[in-house]
């Protein structure tokens, strides 16, 4: 089945730095979201990017989709410790089908102090 | 705000046990899903519904089992527990017809078989 495969695996930077996390997918898609999941909890929702958007921005985050490379790229802005979590991104392929999200591996962030 | 609580954070059980995992939303979505995430794999869907005595097969549902009597209960069952069923179960929802498929999840489950 297709899958986000997110890059890199785990990501260390100093507090203030920005972060960025990617994504890449196999097959056409609805739409891309990224969740985040802090130590030993449930995923929260981020944001999302429909298939005909190239980036969106909420917050101090900013996601791109290139749909012809079949990427997204994930970039938090002045981080901070509380930015400390795994992130997934996640993909609704197109054409219907079952309503499920496909996630990837995720990037596990630390942000150091 | 959507609420998807999840009946334990931990749990223990002994190798061929009967077990009953609970998610309960409080926002009346009809969608509601099972997932397993293990380190390495990341999340693997185990069954979803789409409303309530419906249910559909995900990417990896042999050894388990659902029941969705209620639209609001989501229940995961493991007939006969074995060991490589040890992991972190996380329940979602949505509601139907939601162009994002935005999911919602609980806290997760923490499961233990010894």
């Amino acid at each position: 089945s297709q899958q986000g495969e997110e890059d890199p695996q785990a990501l260390s930077i100093q507090e203030g730095e920005n972060a960025t996390m990617n994504c890449s997918y196999k097959t056409s898609i609805n739409n891309l979201q990224w969740y985040r999941q802090n130590s030993g909890r449930g995923l929260v929702h981020l944001i999302l990017i429909r298939s005909n958007e190239r980036e969106k921005h909420s917050g101090r985050l900013r996601v791109t989709l290139d749909t012809s490379k079949k990427s997204s790229s994930l970039l938090i802005t002045a981080s901070r410790a509380a930015d400390t979590a795994s992130y997934f991104c996640a993909v609704k392929p197109s054409g219907g089908g079952a309503d499920g999200l496909t996630f990837g591996k995720g990037t596990h962030l630390i942000i150091q102090p | 705000d959507v609420k998807v609580t999840q009946s334990s954070r931990y749990l223990v059980k002994r190798t061929g046990e009967k077990v009953f995992l609970e998610c309960v939303q409080d926002m009346d979505h009809e969608n509601m899903f099972w997932y397993r995430q293990d380190p390495g794999l990341g999340l693997r869907l185990i069954y979803f519904s789409y409303d309530v005595k419906m249910k559909e097969k995900g990417d990896i549902p042999e050894g388990y089992s659902v029941s969705r009597e209620k639209k609001e209960r989501f229940s995961l069952i493991l007939e006969s527990a074995s060991t490589n069923q040890t992991s972190m179960y996380l329940c979602a929802s949505r509601l139907s017809g939601q162009t994002s498929y935005e999911q919602y999840f609980g806290p997760g489950t923490r499961l233990t078989v010894t």
